[in-house]
This record gives C-alpha cells, structure tokens and sequence, in this order.
C-alpha cells in the first residue's frame, strides 16, 4: 500500500537556524514520484520540487535542499538559514507510476521566529 | 502565464444545501484534480478529469460530482451538504500525462452550517 509519513507534526525554530523536514514513503512500484509542496497561511499549495524514482541525486536549491534516499524510503527537505517567510506547512506527496493522484503526508508545520 | 483560479474562495452554506465549486486550469493544461482537506483527514483526492472524462475517483460518496468542459474548466458539485463537508476543496491542473507535476490554486472555503 502507498503511504507517506510525515512524523513531524510541528517545527519551532529561531530565525536563522538550519531545520530538516522529513518525509517517509511507502510503495511497492518501482517508478514513482515524490513531491514537496509549501502552504502559507493562505492556503494554496506551492510547488517546490518533484523526484523521479530513478533519480536519486540531491538538489539544491538557494536555501532550500533535498535529500532522496532510496534505500530508507526517505525523501527529506532541509531549510538553511531559515526566514520568517519560511513559516507554512510543508507537504510531502507521492504518485505512483501511472496512478494519477497524489497520496499526501500529514503535513509538517513550521513556524520561524524572528 | 496565469495560475489556477477557483470561484469563489469562500463559502458559507446550510446542511442540505447543495453548492458547485469552479476551477480553471493554467492555460494549456487539460487535467484537473480536485482535493479536500480537512484538519483531521489532511488532503484527500476526489477526483480527476482529462478531456471531459472522469479518469480517477477517490473515496467519496456519490453526493461529490464533477464535470470538465471542453475549455478544460472544471466544476465540482456537492448535494446534500453535511457538516462533515466543511473543508478547504483544492483545484489542481497538469499538463496531460499521469507523470506531469499539478500546479495548485488558492482553494474554496466551504463552511457548512
């Protein structure tokens, strides 16, 4: 069955502190894709970056980063230097193969204090 | 090029009323998925349509419908609305395949009273 765990219900940090959001998986496929999405207080989801199965190389992206680790099923998201502008809820999602929805984690919310 | 809208983006209606939510896609796009999320369920799939057809329904009862014109617009319609039915209702568009990334809009609030 297809699952993803996002154990981390709620994040606290000060402004400028480095924080890792997690996000675990579970599918029996061997193409799938993963997904993180941003939700500020004013609801839409944005997207922040996918991953094919097949691609395990880490990104990078200004302050955001993302480390997909097949072999733990793992597909964390880390935030260097945090901002205040950083505070949303972060979304964790996976699509199997040729399935066309999107089977989301609960959601990790992070709160940045200046 | 212009986001996702979605009309309107609040809602307040009585239990057995019926209400329809609308969705347009980013120009280009041709599928749409709608999602409910609710604090206590977190976001669930309703379903999705490409080409007017209904390609992938979630979990729902049948009182959650949806239809797509031949513009790709997308309208979703609730009947006999329950309190359980307050919740965000989330558009997303893709290009076409099953492997395209969704793009969001900014929800409709739905309160049931």
């Amino acid at each position: 069955a297809q699952k993803v765990t996002q154990a981390q219900t709620e994040i606290s940090v000060v402004e400028k502190e480095d924080v890792t959001l997690d996000c675990v998986y579970e599918t029996r496929d061997t193409t799938y894709y993963l997904f993180w999405y941003k939700q500020p207080p004013s609801g839409e989801l944005v997207f922040l970056i996918r991953r094919n199965s097949f691609d395990e190389q880490n990104e990078i992206s200004g302050r955001y980063s993302w480390n997909f680790q097949k072999s733990t099923s793992s597909f964390n998201f880390t935030i260097t230097a945090s901002q205040v502008v950083d505070s949303a809820v972060y979304f964790c999602a996976l699509k199997e193969g040729n399935n066309r929805k999107l089977i989301w984690g609960l959601g990790t919310s992070l709160a940045v204090n200046p | 090029k212009a986001g996702v809208t979605q009309t309107p983006r609040y809602l307040i209606k009585t239990r057995g009323q019926q209400v329809t939510l609308s969705c347009s896609p980013i120009s280009g796009h041709r599928s749409v998925s709608w999602y409910q999320q609710t604090p206590g369920q977190g976001l669930q799939f309703l379903f999705e349509y490409f080409s007017e057809t209904q390609r992938n329904k979630g979990n729902f009862p049948g009182r959650f419908s949806g239809r797509q014109f031949s513009n790709s617009r997308s309208e979703m319609n609730v009947s006999t609305l329950e309190l359980g039915d307050s919740a965000l209702y989330l558009c997303a568009s893709s290009l076409e395949e099953s492997t395209d990334t969704q793009y969001f809009g900014p929800g409709t609030r739905l309160t049931v009273l």
